[in-house]
């Protein structure tokens, strides 16, 4: 089976705080592809990241960054002194490979930054 | 820039009527997908095209019809509204092949009430 979990369903912080945002993923793939999508309170998905089986690399990007580990079937992400406009629903989803660039989604953080 | 956009942003049915919500991509994709977002969901697959012409079910298609006549254009129709089909719905386009073209995009999407 091929799933995306967060379990996380909603996280409160306060401004300036450190938060990570959990993702663990199921398939017997061994090339597969791996997303975060960002949805503010305006509504559109916006892609944050991808990163494929093959690079365990962590990925920093400013304040944000991931981390891969496939012992654990997870790829969580980090904000590093969130801010008020980090406020929004995130969502990790996963691709296998072939197909459709077919992406199976999880259920999605909401992330509240409180100022 | 307008990327993917989403027609009408927010509609109001009564049970048992119909309507077509249209996707239009500038971007040249040649894949084009329809999702619904439920709250604690996530967003799940209606339909989907790899190409103009070819149409294909995702993982919820009953109650739903799609075309794709022109490349750009995508349509998902609702021949007989139901409340169950209440819902955010989104449309997305993708290149075909590997990274780094294996990105789907996002339009706005449309907010969907059935009376």
């Amino acid at each position: 089976a091929q799933k995306v979990t967060q379990a996380q369903t909603e996280i409160s912080v306060v401004e300036k705080e450190d938060v990570t945002l959990d993702c663990v993923y199921e398939t017997r793939d061994t090339t597969y592809y791996l997303f975060w999508y960002k949805q503010p309170p305006s509504g559109e998905l916006v892609f944050l990241i991808r990163r494929n089986s093959f690079d365990e690399q962590n990925e920093i990007s400013g304040r944000y960054s991931w981390n891969f580990q496939k012992s654990t079937s997870s790829f969580n992400f980090t904000i590093t002194a969130s801010q008020v406009v980090d406020s929004a629903v995130y969502f990790c989803a996963l691709s296998p490979s072939g197909g459709y660039n077919k992406l199976i989604f999880g259920a999605g953080t909401r992330l509240a930054v409180h100022p | 820039n307008a990327g993917v956009t989403q027609t009408p942003k927010f509609r109001v049915l009564k049970t048992g009527q119909s309507m077509t919500l249209l996707c239009a991509q500038d971007m040249n994709h040649e894949y084009m997908y329809w999702y619904r977002q439920d709250p604690g969901m996530g967003l799940r697959l209606i339909h989907y095209s790899v190409g103009e012409g070819t149409t294909a079910k995702g993982e919820v298609p009953d109650g739903y019809n799609v075309s794709r006549l022109k490349k750009q254009n995508f349509l998902l129709g609702l021949e007989s509204a139901a409340p169950s089909q209440t819902s955010v719905y989104f449309c997305a386009s993708s290149y075909y092949g590997l990274p780094p073209k294996n990105i789907q995009y996002f339009g706005a999407g449309t907010r969907l009430s059935v009376l």
